[in-house]
């Protein structure tokens, strides 16, 4: 079974530019994540999506990150412009469904952002 | 607020001994708890999970956890490390939010260091 895949791997660009990741979760899973995590941190939420529905994005800075989930499957993550400060690894992660309690998060191998 | 601490920010062990990684979380209903794994450059693998039931939980790669509800904790072990174990370990809770969703809330997580 293929895993969740994320492209690209590294990015590297100059502040106030924009940059968009790509998620591609497991086959048939419904539920998919974006996390953020700082050097030196756990990951943290940015947004949930079920199906191709915001279900929780109470952590997204949406005045710079979009994200979208056109027809429940693939997912793109954006950031325009870019701070300094979002220089993280971009994690995407899927599950079956997140109201049953074996929801297990399936992670990609993340996108390292690097914004000089 | 639900939170989850690793008191541990770098842990080094030699190779062969024995490993307790330490997890609290604060959360008023029964949790989720999960440890997982990750390697440089990689994402996140879930090494273990406890839902309910018996509190000592068998995960992969030799490791358990033993959950203490008195104490908060979910402490994860390996009786004999191996070099490959040298890796960053994340402790989470997953709890039931207001929107009806349910999500992780990571640890900022354990740096393992393996000594030959």
């Amino acid at each position: 079974e293929a895993g969740v895949a994320q492209s690209p791997r590294y990015k590297i660009i100059e502040k106030r530019q924009s940059v968009a990741f790509w998620c591609n979760p497991i086959s048939g899973h419904a539920t998919l994540y974006w996390y953020q995590q700082i050097l030196g941190q756990g990951p943290k939420l940015l947004i949930q999506f079920q199906n191709n529905g915001v279900v929780d994005d109470s952590q997204l800075p949406k005045d710079r990150f979009s994200a979208e989930r056109l027809k429940g499957v693939d997912s793109t993550l954006k950031i325009q412009p870019a701070k300094l400060e979002d220089s993280a690894v971009y994690l995407c992660a899927s599950s079956l469904t997140s109201g049953s309690s074996y929801n297990e998060q399936f992670f990609g191998p993340g996108t390292r952002l690097t914004v000089l | 607020a639900q939170s989850v601490t690793q008191p541990d920010i770098h842990i080094t062990v030699s190779e062969g001994a024995s490993l307790e990684l330490r997890c609290n979380y604060s959360y008023g209903a029964t949790p989720y708890l999960f440890w997982y794994v990750q390697s440089p450059g990689q994402g996140l693998q879930l090494l273990l999970k406890y839902f309910s039931g018996d509190t000592l939980v068998q995960g992969i790669k030799g490791f358990e956890a033993e959950f203490k509800r008195s104490q908060s904790s979910f402490n994860l072990r390996k009786p004999s490390v191996h070099w490959s174990d040298a890796a960053e370990y994340f402790c989470a809770v997953g709890v039931f939010w207001a929107s009806g969703t349910y999500k992780y809330i990571f640890g900022t997580g354990t740096r393992l260091k393996v000594l030959a």
